[in-house]
């Protein structure tokens, strides 16, 4: 267990829809990045927060978006959503930027 | 071309070989991590290194900076070593940007 938890596990819903990805990271790290795993993409970074503010941006779409939040949980929201936006979507810990990330099980996301 | 490259993409060995996993990359880094992904699907990030080598248990990981290359070698392999190894960079732009290589499937028989 990383310590690292992310809710739903398994979401499946049609597309134009919105959905929110919830992760809240290790106790005591302060550093949250979101991943998507696609099987014709590989892992890509999406978005990075450090202490409730946005640090580095990856190949973030415009109709995402994610925040994290004063007791530092993090959430991903998904809007708009397409048929090639299912995926599994990571969120990762590290106690501050540059140190070992612990990964949390991942977020399925199935859009119908 | 991808900024990180990960050879072989695909390992099948016996167990008790030693194996080796290499990654080159094509940016300036301040980091490099080695994860470690099973069939289920969750991430463990194995190491993160710098400069010179890591070791933990039968697993180890080198890099040369100057070379812009990295290797995981597995030592007395086992069929629970068999899962996707990710080798992903840490860009030296200042931003926390991570970067992914495609991955390696390896495949330890019994």
């Amino acid at each position: 267990d990383s310590g690292v938890t992310q809710t739903p596990k398994h979401l499946i819903t049609a597309t134009g829809q919105r959905v929110t990805l919830r992760c809240s990271p290790r106790s005591g790290d302060l550093s949250v990045y979101w991943y998507q795993q696609s099987l014709d993409q590989g892992l890509q970074f999406l978005i990075q927060y450090y202490n409730g503010e946005e640090r580095a941006k990856g190949n973030i779409l415009e109709r995402f978006s994610a925040q994290q939040f004063p007791d530092l949980h993090s959430e991903l929201n998904l809007s708009s959503l397409e048929l090639g936006d299912s995926a599994l979507y990571f969120c990762a810990s590290s106690r501050v930027l540059g140190e070992k990330l612990f990964f949390g099980s991942g977020t399925q996301l199935s859009v119908l | 071309k991808n900024e990180v490259e990960q050879s072989p993409q695909n390992l099948t060995a016996q167990e008790g070989e030693f194996i080796t996993i290499n990654c080159s990359y094509s940016v300036g880094i301040s980091a490099l991590h080695w994860l470690q992904q099973h069939p289920g699907g969750g991430i463990v990030s194995l190491f993160m290194l710098s400069s010179g080598k890591k070791k933990h248990g039968r697993l180890i990981a080198t890099i040369n900076i100057q070379e812009k290359h990295s290797s995981l070698h597995i030592t007395a392999s086992h069929p629970r070593d068999s899962a996707v190894y990710i080798c992903a960079v840490i860009l030296l732009s200042g931003a926390q940007k991570l970067v992914f290589g495609q991955g390696t499937r390896l495949t330890i028989n019994p």
